[in-house]
Order: structure tokens, then sequence, then C-alpha cells
């Protein structure tokens, strides 16, 4: 079993449309919680940060951990054509910053 | 623009041949990492180096080797490249602390071997 799961998609939604997208983690020692976006061919980019359990909140995106379940998710309210991404979820728990990350998950938004 | 540097962006190799992909970032950051990514798999840890002057295996560090050439510099070498190697190579930074958000990630190294 993989520490971090993350279904793959695709996912494919019309333009304006709530996405969720989740991960499930089995390390009950990770603290800190992140989604990353990737562009085709390009590296990926910090998108959200929350340390520890509770709900993070910039602009379109939210950002929720409940780490009693061991589980984490990100929203994206009105998504744009512009959101059409690979999401990656990742966390870690130490000072070395390791990160472990999901297998990410591509999103598709249609005008 | 201040970020992480890879080279080369791309690169065939033929089975057993050898190369160094190189990493330089220009944040002062203190920890510096190399990932791969395959279908499916999503970003495999390779080696990590926590600070000047340390470097530790990751995940999948088998076929590679690693040197922290300074703070700024993070080599990754394939001795003898096997086609299992073809992957996207991707390196990163951060700053040493739970406090530091994330990593800033290169534009990657997209390498073959045949």
């Amino acid at each position: 079993q993989k520490e971090v799961e993350q279904d793959p998609g695709p996912l494919s939604v019309p333009e304006g449309a709530i996405v969720s997208l989740n991960c499930t983690y089995s390390n009950s020692a990770f603290q800190y919680f992140m989604w990353y976006r990737q562009y085709s061919r390009k590296g990926p980019e910090l998108l959200m940060y929350t340390y520890s359990s509770g709900n993070k909140e910039d602009g379109r995106f939210t950002a929720q951990v409940d780490k009693s379940s061991k589980y984490i998710s990100l929203f994206i309210r009105d998504s744009q054509p512009s959101d059409s991404a690979t999401y990656l979820c990742a966390m870690g728990s130490s000072n070395t910053g390791k990160l472990i990350f999901g297998q990410g998950t591509t999103l598709q938004v249609k005008p | 623009n201040a970020g992480v540097t890879q080279t080369p962006k791309f690169q065939v190799l033929k089975t057993g041949q050898s190369m160094t992909l190189q990493c330089a970032q220009d944040m002062n950051h203190n920890s510096m990492y190399w990932y791969r990514q395959d279908p499916g798999m999503g970003l495999r840890l390779i080696y990590y180096s926590a600070s000047e002057g340390t470097t530790d295996k990751g995940e999948v560090p088998n076929g590679y080797n690693v040197s922290r050439l300074n703070k700024r510099e993070f080599s990754l070498r394939l001795e003898s490249a096997a086609p299992s190697q073809t992957s996207v190579y991707f390196c990163a930074s951060k700053e040493l602390g739970l406090d530091s958000y994330g990593y800033t990630f290169g534009s990657g190294t997209r390498l073959t071997v045949v």
C-alpha cells in the first residue's frame, strides 16, 4: 500500500463547476499538507499549504485536512479552463522537508 | 528570474552511458531534492540534501549518485543508464524548517534511455 493515494482521473468538468480533488494517506506522522499544480511540460508549483488539521481558503481554492480520517481535499470553485492541469497532493513530517507525493489527478475544464 | 535551473532540458542516452544532471538555485535555500516523475507514479524522491555537506537516499536511489557541490548546486549522476531510468527528472529546493512553505521546482529534464 502506498503512503499516499490519489485518484489519477482524468477528471473532466464544464467551466464554472465545483471540483473536488482528494487524497488519503496512511502515515499518521504527517504534519504538513500541500497541493501542487503542474501544467503540461512544466514543473509543479505550490498552490496551497496547510499545517495540521483544518481548512484554508485562497480565492477560488479551499484546502481541507482531516487528520482523524487521514484525508485531504482541494476544492476549486467556479472552475476555469486555465485550471486545466495535473494536481498533486504532497505531505511531510520532518525538518528535512521530504515530501511524499500522490500520483496526481489530471483535470480538464471545458469552456 | 530567481528560481531553480536545470540542465539539460532534454537528453537521449544509450544503455550503459553515463551523464550528470545539473541543478542550481539562487534563492539561498538550504535543502535540495531530486525527484523522478513517471506516468501513474507521481513524484518519487531519489536523493536529497537537507543542508550543504549532507546527502541522503530517498525512495528510489538505486542507479543514481548525487553531489552537493555547494549551497547553490546539487547534481544527479547516472553511472550506467538503463531504460528503466527513462523519466522526467525534477530538482527542487526549499528553506529548512517546518515554517517554510513548499518546494520550488525546476522545469525538469526529460531523459530517454534507449
